[in-house]
């Protein structure tokens, strides 16, 4: 079955420490990938998306991506983490075959940001 | 600007009440989606559609209707036969052409169920 995992439910990390969010999915066909940002009672905001080519994406904030095809992963990174940083972000995957493009999103990871 | 607006932001609703979520778009966007948010569960798909008159059911359709009558409007209708419709409701439409296109999201609509 398509799944889309994201193994951590909760991070806590210090402001100005890395961040790193794990996505991984099960699909055959090629993913397109994505990780988008949302702040408590808000919409979603796409981060950065993976379609082809370079595997490393860099995205909006300071955030990027690496797609990794032989673990089924796609891991959001942040060298430094700022206060404002601190959200729920979740990992979504599209694949070629669904027509109408049927997003499966993962459970979200909420990241706390400490002083 | 362009983008997604949803209203009303916050909704109450009697037990048995039917409501309607509100979704306009002036992005040109084809295809529009509903989605259902709870707490540690992700987002999930109530409808879609893709063009003007056609939507399909998602993986939780049961207790809600939608229509498509114009290509910016896509409302939701929360019916009494939702058993649990106390959610957070997104919005979205996509952008881009055929399956490189990202989901644009509203700033969603809570509805509480008193």
């Amino acid at each position: 079955a398509q799944s889309v995992t994201q193994p951590d439910i909760h991070i806590t990390v210090s402001e100005g420490a890395s961040l790193e969010l794990r996505c991984n999915y099960s699909y055959g066909a090629t993913p397109y990938l994505f990780w988008y940002v949302q702040s408590p009672g808000q919409g979603l905001q796409l981060l950065l998306k993976y379609f082809s080519g370079d595997t490393l994406v860099q995205g909006i904030k300071g955030f990027e991506a690496e797609f990794k095809r032989s673990q089924s992963s796609f891991n959001l990174r942040k060298p430094s983490v700022h206060w404002s940083d601190a959200a729920e972000y979740f990992c979504a995957v599209v694949t070629a075959t669904d027509s109408w493009g049927k997003f499966q999103f993962g459970a979200g990871t909420q990241v706390v940001v400490t002083p | 600007d362009g983008g997604i607006t949803q209203s009303p932001k916050y909704l109450f609703r009697k037990e048995g009440q039917n409501v309607t979520l509100s979704c306009e778009q002036n992005l040109n966007h084809d295809a529009m989606y509903w989605y259902r948010q709870d707490p540690g569960q992700g987002l999930r798909l109530i409808y879609y559609s893709q063009i003007v008159n056609d939507f399909q059911k998602g993986d939780i359709a049961e207790g809600y209707s939608v229509s498509r009558e114009k290509k910016e409007s896509f409302p939701l209708t929360v019916t009494s036969a939702q058993k649990n419709p106390t959610a957070f409701y997104l919005c979205a439409s996509r952008g881009g052409t055929g399956f490189t296109g990202e989901l644009f999201f509203g700033e969603g609509s809570r509805l509480t169920v008193l």
